[in-house]
């Protein structure tokens, strides 16, 4: 399968406790975006780089937030200090330039 | 802040007829895109429509652009089971700023 992976699935974890999550794109996409999904919403958009460099982070990217994407390919989401209102779906998406992007299965996390 | 506003917010109909679905959005667009989500494949791109074309079809879809009242609708033909999922209107501008969505449910 060469679409964007997502990992992990699921995540648990407690209050407080720091959570990485990990994008691979789709190889020869440069751009590659993060998004967050609560129930009943859709996806919000919380940053996106183009090659390695972070081009735009929304306010909704808190302090506690971090996103890398070091050699331009794979791409990593930290939280720091997690809290209950951190659950949610968290998206990955992909894609070449400005044309369509290609959605990961997602990490869903419960900060409990 | 969310840029589209789909309606209904849900929406169940029999299988064979036809679904529609609404979007509005409250600035300008280059494009608007439409997106399939069901919980077994992710959000998936249906359809894109650029701010100059006001109708394009893609197979049991078609998708209808009015500017001048910032809306669109999504047509969906023949509905079958499959169709089952929310659907989100988003504009595209590096990021996409999605909508609510309108959950679809297809009865047997």
């Amino acid at each position: 399968d060469t679409g964007v992976s997502q990992n992990p699935r699921h995540k648990i974890t407690k209050r407080g406790q720091n959570v990485t999550f990990r994008c691979d794109p789709i190889s020869e996409h440069n751009r590659l975006y993060w998004y967050r999904q609560t129930l009943g919403q859709g996806p919000e958009f919380l940053t996106y780089f183009q090659n390695e460099a972070q081009l735009e982070k929304s306010r909704l990217l808190s302090d506690r937030f971090s996103a890398e994407r070091p050699k331009g390919s794979f791409s990593t989401l930290e939280i720091q200090r997690t809290e209950q209102g951190d659950s949610a779906m968290y998206l990955c998406a992909s894609s070449l330039d400005s044309w369509e992007q290609y959605f990961g299965p997602g990490t869903r996390l419960t900060v409990t | 802040s969310q840029q589209g506003e789909e309606d209904p917010q849900a929406l169940s109909i029999q299988e064979g007829e036809n679904a529609t679905m609404n979007c509005s959005y409250k600035t300008s667009i280059n494009n608007l895109q439409w997106y399939r989500q069901n919980s077994g494949r992710g959000l998936v791109h249906l359809i894109l429509i650029r701010s100059n074309e006001r109708e394009k079809h893609s197979g049991r879809l078609r998708v209808t652009l009015d500017t001048s009242k910032k809306s669109s609708s999504l047509l969906i033909t023949a509905s079958r089971a499959a169709d089952t999922a929310s659907y989100f209107c988003g504009n595209r501008d590096d990021k996409i700023i999605f909508g609510k969505g309108t959950r679809l449910h297809i009865l047997p």
